[in-house]
């Protein structure tokens, strides 16, 4: 089975400019998580969907960050203006969990985007 | 609030020998998950073995196996024969009953010396 696919896996962009990632979770899977990770700040979790609705997005730094999940096998994530202390390696990972609360089932990741913001 | 706690910054280990990376956690829920993360070179995220709070016996998959000490709150991680490509950072987790987000350990540096 193929599991969470990323996209791009590295992004090369200059300051101002619109990036978008993308993430197709594992089939069947009802949860996604988009992550940010940094040598300063270590893992963050950015966004919570369910069944394809944000449940947390608390984590989201500030208005530049956007996500959505149209449908149960994509999301995406969108920064606009990219800033230089955007640059990080931004993870995507999905889960079988149980709505409503008490998700406890293992997450599995993607490989990661690498974005660097010149 | 959930803690979780990797006290050894760095550890390194002969090749096929066997090296312990040390957990600790803090919490007041009684049902909950915990889990190791290797996170090679490459950043990649690999889901290395996971333990049920109400499960007394020890995790284990292949070289990896855990020793789980509810009371004492400790959940280490042991690697059998290691090998090269264990090199990586090791990320302990945590994920209680109530909630989704993951806690995560700062993570413990392996190096494999040949």
């Amino acid at each position: 089975d193929a599991g969470v696919i990323q996209s791009p896996r590295h992004e090369v962009t200059e300051m101002g400019q619109e990036v978008t990632l993308r993430c197709k979770p594992i089939s069947g899977h009802n949860s996604l998580f988009w992550y940010r990770q940094t040598m300063m700040r270590g893992l963050e979790l950015l966004i919570y969907f369910n069944n394809n609705v944000p449940i947390d997005d608390s984590g989201m730094p500030e208005d530049r960050f956007s996500a959505k999940m149209p449908n149960a096998s994509f999301s995406t994530l969108k920064i606009q203006p990219s800033e230089p202390r955007d640059s990080a390696v931004y993870f995507c990972a999905s889960s079988l969990g149980v709505a409503g609360g008490g998700l406890r089932e293992t997450q599995y990741f993607g490989p990661g985007t690498r974005l660097l913001v010149l | 609030a959930q803690t979780v706690t990797q006290s050894q910054p760095e550890m390194s280990v002969q090749e096929a020998e066997t090296v312990t990376l040390s957990c600790t956690y803090d919490t007041s829920e009684s049902d909950y998950y915990l889990f190791w993360y290797k996170q090679p070179p490459s950043r990649q995220m690999i889901l290395v073995i996971r333990q049920e709070a109400y499960k007394q016996q020890n995790a284990t998959e292949n070289r990896f196996s855990v020793n789980f000490q509810k009371a004492a709150k400790s959940f280490s991680l042991k690697i059998s024969d290691s090998q090269l490509g264990d090199a990586a950072m090791y990320f302990c987790a945590y994920i209680g009953d109530s909630n989704y987000q993951l806690i995560w350990g700062a993570g413990t540096k392996l190096i494999i010396k040949p």
